[in-house]
């Protein structure tokens, strides 16, 4: 079982709506982040958070903007997304925060999106 | 820069046989972490070896092995006797160790029965 948990694990939206993406994890790790993955093609990193606070933004388009409540929840809140903005979001954590360390990704299942 | 090379797209194997994934990495830095990642139909990235620059050992791992060669900037991966739930996608990975990390283009690996 994976021990990063995201929901919801499809959504379907349209242009106009909101919504959200969440993601859990109790390993008390401290970097949480967010990639996105198109079909067939590896993942992309979007955004790091460590130690709660936004450390990598890579430069992604403001239709998605991120939240760390605190250290176990990662959001990522979706607004006027483009149908081009399908795919698989993942979330990830790892044990270090920037620059300590070489510490693997945990990867929770990904959230299934697609924009009408 | 940093960069990873999977130059196999997509491998196919009958069950029992041995496969090996290659990795190439190309890197300036004298730190950094090597790692291996399964991604099955599912989708879920699971996460399976990590190797440090200062450590060459060889690893196994039940069925599967890894020979790191900084030599060559080489990780590769091999399988021994294959399995059908081997079936998926891998993804070779390298971080200096500033949460950022390079993925590979993945190889697609088809086990046949």
């Amino acid at each position: 079982d994976t021990e990063v948990t995201q929901t919801p694990k499809h959504l379907v939206m349209g242009m106009t709506n909101k919504k959200s993406l969440k993601c859990e994890q109790h390993m008390g790790h401290r970097a949480m982040y967010w990639y996105k993955q198109k079909a067939k093609k590896p993942p992309e990193l979007m955004f790091v958070y460590s130690y709660e606070k936004l450390s990598i933004n890579e430069s992604v388009p403001s239709r998605f903007s991120p939240e760390c409540p605190n250290s176990s929840l990662l959001n990522l809140h979706l607004h006027a997304l483009q149908p081009e903005d399908s795919a698989l979001y993942l979330c990830a954590s790892s044990q270090d925060g920037v620059g300590q360390g070489g510490s693997p990704l945990h990867f929770g299942n990904g959230t299934r999106l697609t924009v009408t | 820069a940093q960069k990873v090379t999977q130059a196999q797209t997509e491998i196919s194997v009958v069950e029992k046989e041995d496969v090996t994934l290659d990795c190439v990495y190309e890197t300036r830095d004298t730190t950094y972490y090597l790692f291996w990642y399964k991604q099955p139909p599912s989708g879920e990235l699971v996460f399976l070896i990590r190797r440090n620059s200062f450590d060459e050992q060889n690893e196994i791992s039940g069925r599967y092995s890894w020979n790191f060669q900084k030599s060559t900037s080489s990780f590769n991966f091999t399988i021994t006797a294959s399995q059908v739930v081997d079936s998926a996608v891998y993804f070779c990975a390298l971080s200096r160790g500033f949460n950022k990390f390079y993925f590979g283009s993945g190889t697609k690996l088809n086990v046949k029965p």
